[in-house]
């Protein structure tokens, strides 16, 4: 069956400009999570949705930092006025029952921002 | 932050040989997973161990867990080249559904 997918793959964007990444967790799934991975480190916790319950928001870095989720399947993360050290990888998991439970991993979209 | 740290940070082996990497944590856990990832991206779970068992199996993976010393280990038997990749270690705390994972160690198989 399918997967979690992410688009972009790949975005190149300038400095100051605002970025939306969307993931398509695998259906059914009531959860979804998003991760940052920057060059050669682990997987830094972003946000966490569960159902309709309210986000666990927690690991976003900064108030540019943004995600929803609708309808309880796609979610966007958005960046607004990137900056270079947004440049890294953003990963999408989603699980059939939360963390009790192993997660599936998009393939990414990495972020470059110039 | 991290919730779970791995050591070695990087491990280099001959194929054939057995690979151990180390997890350690510091808060209560709900269950302790263990993710492989290829080429920086594509992370793949590997196993899951609850916080009431010690010991799990998954083909030649030999996970363990010992709550008392809030760490763990993942055994690779009879490594082989196609292994090479980064190993993490994320963890699950109670009442508390996130995962939190370390920096992971990076495993290199020598053919």
């Amino acid at each position: 069956g399918a997967g979690v997918s992410q688009s972009p793959s790949n975005k190149v964007t300038e400095k100051g400009k605002d970025v939306e990444l969307r993931c398509d967790p695998i259906s059914g799934h009531t959860a979804l999570y998003w991760y940052r991975q920057s060059l050669g480190q682990g997987l830094e916790f972003l946000i966490y949705f569960q159902g309709n319950s309210a986000p666990d928001k927690s690991g976003l870095p900064s108030d540019r930092f943004s995600a929803e989720r609708t309808g309880g399947s796609v979610s966007t993360l958005t960046i607004q006025r990137t900056q270079q050290e947004d440049s890294a990888v953003y990963l999408c998991a989603s699980g059939p029952g939360g963390s009790l439970y192993e997660q599936y991993f998009g393939p990414g979209t990495r972020l470059t921002v110039t | 932050s991290q919730q779970g740290e791995e050591d070695p940070q990087a491990l280099s082996i001959q194929e054939g040989e057995n690979a151990t990497m180390n997890c350690s944590y510091k808060t209560s856990i709900n269950n302790l997973q263990w993710y492989r990832q290829n080429s920086g991206r594509g992370l793949v779970h590997l196993i899951l161990i609850r916080s009431n068992e010690r010991e799990k199996h998954s083909g030649r993976l030999r996970v363990t867990l010992d709550t008392s010393k809030k760490s763990s280990s993942l055994l690779i038997t009879a490594s082989r080249a196609a292994d090479t990749a980064s190993y993490f270690c994320a963890t699950v705390r109670y009442n508390n559904n996130d995962m939190r994972f370390g920096a992971g160690t990076r495993l290199t198989v020598k053919p």
